[in-house]
């Protein structure tokens, strides 16, 4: 079954560096998110990204982030300066058009990637 | 903006005992899902419901739209327990938005 994969699966950084999170989406799916979970909070939306271009962003998603599909099959979460609140497990998802006769919306998600700022 | 709620937070049970999960949107929902968690792991699709009284059943577990599309309900029958994880509900707008907004989980752990 297709799956969308992410790297790494944890990484540890210090507090001010920048990190990139990869995210290799389903192949034949146009929409990308970000989504992110603090320990124990709820998962929380923070952009997406369709036809190489931002869609919708939340509050969360500021100067210090970015998303890039670099080529024709990943698509990254930038965090220029980390702080220790951005420590959180991220998670990417993919999603292909909505369906036209269903209009089902199903997000296929990433095993995430832990981020611990310390 | 759209609000979820979950009930319970969280659920101790003993295997075989059935369970049921609830979801409330502070809005008329276009589509609700259930995904499921595992403990420290992503989220797996569950089933899609989208029409007022609409249910769906996958195994053992069965999902249920209200009439009035603001509440959906999950059950488990006969849990057991690699049932355990943590449920979410996530509703659609449908409109030029294509995210999912998820409620805060149910964590389900099942006692064998």
């Amino acid at each position: 079954e297709p799956e969308v994969t992410q790297t790494p699966s944890h990484q540890v950084t210090q507090m001010g560096q920048e990190v990139i999170l990869r995210c290799v989406p389903i192949s034949n799916h146009l929409y990308f998110y970000w989504y992110r979970q603090i320990l124990g909070q709820k998962v929380e939306f923070l952009v997406s990204f369709y036809n190489n271009e931002i869609s919708e962003k939340s509050e969360i998603f500021d100067d210090q982030f970015s998303v890039e599909r670099p080529d024709g099959s990943n698509f990254t979460l930038k965090i220029r300066s980390t702080k220790l609140e951005d420590s959180a497990m991220y998670f990417c998802a993919s999603s292909e058009p909505r369906g036209a006769s269903s209009g089902a919306n199903v997000l296929t998600f990433g095993a995430g990637s832990r981020l611990t700022v310390l | 903006s759209q609000e979820l709620e979950q009930s319970p937070q969280s659920l101790i049970v003993q295997e075989g005992k059935n369970l049921t999960i609830n979801c409330t949107s502070s809005k008329t929902l276009y589509g609700l899902y259930w995904y499921k968690q595992k403990y420290g792991e992503g989220l797996i699709f569950l089933m899609m419901l989208q029409k007022g009284g609409e249910e769906k059943s996958h195994e053992k577990i069965t999902a249920k739209l209200d009439e009035k599309k603001q509440q959906s309900s999950l059950h488990i029958t006969a849990s057991q327990p690699s049932h355990a994880g943590i449920y979410l509900c996530g509703a659609d707008r449908m409109d030029s938005s294509y995210k999912l907004i998820f409620g805060s989980g149910t964590r389900l752990l099942v006692r064998p």
